[in-house]
């Protein structure tokens, strides 16, 4: 069973263009995740997905950014005219969540390096 | 407002020995914990959970103790090999309501000396 998968890796760009990322979840894991890390501290929430649906996003998604997962698979992060504050490593995570309040264990993938100049 | 704490930035222990990493949270309603590793350059890798139901889990030479009083957990490794020197993050979510979000800590750097 592979892991979590993402594209690119790194990502240099420059202020003002537009990024996507893409992010392959553990096969049937029907829940997904976006993070965002900077140096020295830990990971952040951005948005989830569980199957298609989007159900939550962080105040930390400015309108800027837009997440989707068209058919339940994997998914892509957009930012679009990039900031310098953008420059972050971005996670994504998968999980195969099955509910009734039981704790969700989430798969990180390797994480894509956003350097916006 | 950092709900999740890991208020030592580094640990340095010898191989052999224990290592005992600390975290604490403020949220009452955080029912689910989890610890992870991270290498450089690489995503965060799993480690171990605890529920709230439970004050300790065992897997391997990775024990998770959690205190709900006192909103405190800890990640003990024993015996500590050079290959656990990377950095540690808790995690905490609140299982109960199935959001499934995670609230990082600031994370815990430890390096096991040969």
């Amino acid at each position: 069973d592979t892991g979590v998968s993402q594209d690119p890796r790194h990502k240099i760009t420059k202020r003002g263009q537009n990024v996507t990322f893409r992010c392959d979840p553990i096969s049937e894991h029907n829940r997904l995740y976006w993070y965002r890390q900077t140096l020295g501290q830990g990971p952040e929430f951005l948005t989830y997905f569980q199957n298609e649906a989007q159900l939550e996003k962080s105040r930390l998604l400015s309108d800027r950014f837009s997440a989707e997962r068209p058919k339940g698979s994997f998914s892509t992060l957009e930012i679009q005219r990039t900031e310098q504050g953008d420059s972050a490593m971005y996670l994504c995570a998968s999980s195969s969540f099955g509910g009734g309040g039981v704790g969700d264990t989430q798969y990180f993938g390797p994480g894509t390096r956003l350097t916006v100049l | 407002d950092q709900q999740v704490k890991q208020n030592s930035p580094s640990l340095s222990v010898q191989e052999g020995r224990i290592s005992i990493l600390n975290c604490d949270y403020t949220n009452s309603m955080f029912d689910y914990f989890l610890w992870y590793k991270k290498y450089p350059a690489e995503g965060p890798t799993f480690l171990i959970s605890i529920s709230s139901i439970k004050d300790k889990n065992e897997d391997g030479r990775f024990t998770v103790f959690l205190n709900k009083s006192a909103k405190h957990l800890s990640l003990h490794i024993v015996p500590s090999q050079p290959g656990d020197s990377a950095v540690y993050f808790c995690a905490a979510s609140q299982a109960s309501s199935n959001t499934g979000k995670l609230i990082f800590g600031q994370g815990t750097t430890l390096q096991v000396k040969p």
